[in-house]
Parts: structure tokens; sequence; C-alpha cells
């Protein structure tokens, strides 16, 4: 059963452009999170927002960035996407900060031509 | 730092055969271990964790023991099936607190009938 809800599923846009991606979830979580996941399936941790605080990965380029209007929404802006961001983006949640099992969105497909 | 490394894909099997996925970790911490399994088209989901050396968990057939003095955690699977055909990840969260989930970089698993 879905529960966190991600749109759109594909986009694509050309070098420069920018871009928005949305994600909802219905779990009544407190913590959520967005990966990237590369062609080579590699997941890595871009964002986490708990309770309005804001983590960084700080190797996430600063075109990126989320925006959030309560707990339950978290979303991306990328700012002048380059060829690189292509991937696909995972939105997750967990109960909260310091429980680890996290639930994942079926993503966003991302294509720069 | 942190790590996880599990078995370099892409995996194929026939029908019937046993799967074994390995994965090692390195942590200064105790943490709890995680099989995540990711469906085409799908997020990752999670399969089973283990938050406690030397037990067991196990979801649908799949296994993995949490070892502490190898530092493994490998995932096996008696008799795969084609709907098994999916990309497995390897996870470690610290017990902490640390709200970071840590993954491998995934296994592909092709099951051919």
């Amino acid at each position: 059963e879905t529960a966190v809800f991600q749109t759109p599923n594909y986009h694509v846009t050309q070098v420069g452009n920018e871009v928005s991606f949305n994600c909802k979830q219905t779990l009544g979580h407190d913590t959520m999170y967005w990966y990237k996941q590369d062609s080579k399936k590699l997941l890595k941790i871009m964002f986490s927002y708990n309770n309005k605080q804001l983590i960084v990965n700080e190797t996430v380029p600063r075109r990126f960035s989320p925006q959030s209007s309560d707990k339950a929404h978290l979303n991306l802006r990328i700012k002048s996407v380059e060829p690189e961001d292509s991937a696909v983006y995972l939105c997750a949640s967990s109960y909260r900060a310091s429980q680890n099992t996290l639930y994942f969105g079926a993503g966003t497909r991302l294509s720069v031509l | 730092g942190d790590s996880v490394t599990q078995t370099e894909g892409p995996v194929t099997l026939s029908e019937g055969t046993s799967l074994t996925v390995n994965c090692s970790y390195e942590t200064k911490q105790y943490p709890t271990l995680f099989w995540y399994v990711q469906y085409p088209g799908e997020g990752p989901q999670l399969l089973f964790k283990v938050p406690k050396a030397n037990e067991k968990g196990s979801s649908r057939g799949f296994e993995a023991t949490y070892n502490k003095e190898a530092t493994s955690f490998h995932l096996q699977k008696a008799s795969v099936q084609e709907s098994d055909s999916a990309v497995y990840y390897c996870a470690l969260s610290e017990s902490s607190g640390s709200w970071q989930l840590i993954f491998g970089s995934g296994t592909q698993l092709t099951v051919m009938p």
C-alpha cells in the first residue's frame, strides 16, 4: 500500500531550466528525506527534514533546495539543472529521525537533455 | 566513517537455485542492519531489519544473520523465483541516534525462468 506519493513520475527538461518535484506522505511521520539514485542504482542522501530542522548533505550542490510547508510535505527544487542531475529522485519518510526504517515513494525520474 | 560493502552485480540466476548476496560493514558503533529490496518501477522497501548481534532476520524466504564478529550480514534464499528479480540493498544505522541510513551500492538480481 503506497503511503509516500511523488509527482511527477517522469520529467524531461533542458539544461538551465528550473524543476520542482513534490512529495507527500500520509503515514503521520515526523521526518522526510530526499535521496538521489543514479544510473548504477547508488543511493545518496540529499536532505533530511525533521520538525522544521533541515539537515543537508554537504556534497549537494547549492542549486538544489528542499521546501516544506508541513511535516507531511517535502518538495525539491532544482534551479538551473545540469546533465549530471539526470537521475531518479526518491522521497522517503520515517516515524522520527531516530527511527531508522524508511518508507520510500516510487520516485521521480529526471532526464536533462 | 561508516560503510557498507555488498556483492557487485548484476547477478543472474535460474529459478530454483540458491542466492547469497554478501554484505560487510564497518562502524565503531552498534548498528541496526537492514536489507531493502527495490522492484522495477518502485521505491526501495524494507525486507527486514535486525537490531541485535547474533540474531537472524527473515522475510519472504530471505534470511540474514547479524554476525558481529565477522561484521557481516549476508542475504540468503534457498530457492529463488522469477518474482525475486530486483535490486537488493544492505544498509546500517547507528544505534546512537544518528538519523542517517548508510546504504550499500545495491545488487541487481535477475532470475531467469
